[in-house]
Formats: structure tokens, sequence, C-alpha cells
């Protein structure tokens, strides 16, 4: 049984850099047939996704148009955990976080996901 | 940028059929999948690859995806299944989730 573990802070200051990390069990951050993500959702955004990194040989990382100049998705293979850094945030920024899986064997549908992470960006 | 539009609510009445649209440019084409919320809950994957449904999730569930349009269906609606509902598509190598549907059972 995969499950996915989320922490981080719940409140960041303007043009700070929002940080999460998602620890695994029951599967492998190097897998073959996964994806690592990282999603939000917010009233007025609904759901987004904001990117993934995933290992096929080698590492590969893949980002929302929307974010993709302040975003990084970074596997830490030691751990089996993959981490979100998101910079120079905004109060638009203010979402509930979620990390999830796609996996190939769903025809990479988002089969397991993290407990979601309230982050609000305020001072 | 693709995008996928959803009715924001629908509802029915228990033991009826609920449908659920889901509507894209050239959808069809695409694989269409559904994600099942409940409030204060992690979206839960109940349809993939257009009409496939994961292990542990009901019969009643099912889908279909033509044209422009993606529909999931839900058979014999049950007082748990009231949750919002989303749907979305990969294009390219970027992920598009639908507004949400707020189903309710009544």
């Amino acid at each position: 049984q995969v499950q996915l573990q989320q922490s981080g802070p719940g409140l960041v200051k303007p043009s700070q850099t929002l940080s999460l990390t998602c620890a695994i069990s029951g599967d492998s951050v190097s897998s073959n047939s996964a994806a690592w993500n990282w999603i939000r959702q917010s009233p007025s955004r609904g759901l987004e996704w904001l990117g993934r990194t995933y290992y096929r040989s080698e590492w590969y990382s893949d980002y929302a148009v929307s974010v993709k100049s302040r975003i990084t998705i970074n596997p830490d293979t030691s751990k089996d955990r993959f981490s979100l850094q998101l910079n120079s945030v905004t109060p638009e920024d203010t979402a509930v976080y979620y990390c999830a899986r796609d996996n190939w064997n769903y025809s990479n549908g988002f089969d397991y996901w993290g407990q979601g992470t309230l982050v609000t960006v305020s001072s | 940028s693709y995008e996928l539009s959803q009715p924001p609510s629908v509802s029915v009445s228990p033991g009826q059929t609920a449908s659920i649209t889901c509507s894209g440019d050239k959808l069809g084409k695409k694989s269409a999948f559904w994600y099942q919320q409940r409030p204060g809950q992690s979206p839960v994957l109940v349809i993939y690859q257009d009409t496939k449904r994961p292990s542990g999730i009901p019969e009643r569930f099912s889908g279909s995806n033509s044209g422009n349009t993606a529909t999931l269906t839900i058979s014999g609606t049950q007082a748990m299944d009231e949750a919002d509902y989303y749907c979305q598509a990969w294009d390219s190598s970027t992920v598009v989730f639908g507004g949400g549907t707020k189903l309710t059972v009544l």
C-alpha cells in the first residue's frame, strides 16, 4: 500500500519561498512506472497541477506554464521523498497543496494522494 | 492552453442515475480521468483511461469519452456519492483539471 506523507510550514510570508516535502512509503521515487507530482487547490483556481519529477534512466521534470519561472521539484533518493519549492510567493499562492503519484499502470492517473497541506501566504 | 469545462452542480435522487459531463476540444482523442472529493478529504481516482475503474471503486461508477465530451455516470446513486467530481486530462506533458461539479443527492 502506497502512502504519501506531506510536511512543511503552513504559513509563508509574501516574497519568500514555499517549501514542502512528500515522503513516500510502499514505492520508490526512482520507480520507472510512476511520477511524483504537486497539485494545489484553492476556491478561486480549483485544482491546479504544478509539476512533477520522474526517473526514466535519468531524471526529468515537467512544470505548469503558470509557475514555471518560480518552481522546482526535486527528488531525494536517499530518503525516498520529493520536494516542492515555489519562489516569490504572493497571497494568490494560498492554497491546499497535495503531493500525488501518477502511475503508468493507471494510464498516468493520480492513484495516490497526500493528506494535503494548507499553506497561507501572509505577513 | 487546453481547457476542460464542467457544470458547477448536478442533483440526483437516491437510486437514480447521475451523469456529469466534461467538455474539451477533441477530448475524445485524449484519455479522461475522474476524481471524487468529499469535504475535507484528498481526491480519489474513480475512472481512468475513459472507462476503467481502479480496484475498490464500485461498479456503479462508469465513464465514456467521445467527440468533445467525457461523461461520468453513477448508477443507483447513494447518499455517500455526494461529493465534488473533477475531470482531468493530459495535454502534452502537462495536466488539466476541470472546474469541478458538486453532486447533490436529495
